[in-house]
């Protein structure tokens, strides 16, 4: 019965590299929602994709990130030319079509830019 | 806008202490959750609780929602407790806004 999953756990990337973040949804879970949590902080919204479909992206900044859920494999979320202030825990949550307010959330994935 | 605000910001509890939590939520917030992340950072839900009480072992929930606010309460607190609670609701879309956070430390 697996959860939602996230790789790499763990990604420190030097400053202009490219940062990519995979999320599987939980089995049955075709709604994929990412968040992103600073040091001593919340978590603030991100983006919100269905297969193929990008629903929500309201929270994601204008520049150098991008999400993507294919139609078979993993949603990712890629961080281009990555800053020292792209430090965070990145979580990927998913939901149910029918129940979208129940998000269930995976592991995070730290990263680290040195 | 969507405001939810959690107090106190941190606890400091002995082990086997009660503990309230509490989140105030604006007028445009619902479908009201409750996580715990822990120590190393996992979120965990805990409860979803637009409105009513429920109870999970030492853990329970009540939001009144015509007041705009839920409370988190634990019982007999563990060490194992610790970490962060959050409170976090929808306000018209899918995303969820996250209070601040609670940082609950309880000492052997």
């Amino acid at each position: 019965n697996a959860g939602v999953m996230q790789n790499p756990r763990h990604l420190v990337r030097r400053r202009g590299q490219e940062a990519r973040l995979r999320c599987s949804p939980m089995k049955g879970h075709s709604h994929v929602y990412w968040y992103r949590q600073l040091p001593e902080e919340g978590l603030k919204f991100m983006v919100y994709l269905q297969k193929e479909n990008i629903i929500d992206e309201s929270g994601m900044p204008k520049e150098r990130f991008s999400a993507e859920f294919p139609k078979e494999g993993p949603s990712i979320l890629r961080i281009q030319q990555v800053v020292r202030g792209d430090s965070a825990a990145y979580f990927c949550a998913s939901s149910h079509r029918d129940l979208r307010y129940e998000q269930y959330f995976g592991p995070g994935t730290r990263l680290t830019v040195t | 806008g969507i405001q939810v605000e959690q107090s106190p910001p941190d606890l400091i509890l002995q082990e086997g202490a009660n503990s309230t939590l509490r989140c105030n939520f604006s007028d445009s917030v619902n479908n009201l959750q409750w996580f715990h992340q822990n120590p190393w950072g996992q979120l965990i839900n805990l409860f979803y609780i637009p409105s009513g009480t429920k109870q999970n072992g030492r853990l329970s929930a009540t939001t009144v929602a015509t007041e705009r606010y839920s409370l988190l309460y634990i019982s007999s607190s563990q060490t194992t407790d610790s970490g962060v609670y959050f409170c976090a609701g929808q306000g018209g879309s899918e995303k969820l806004v996250f209070g601040k956070g609670t940082k609950l430390t309880v000492n052997p």
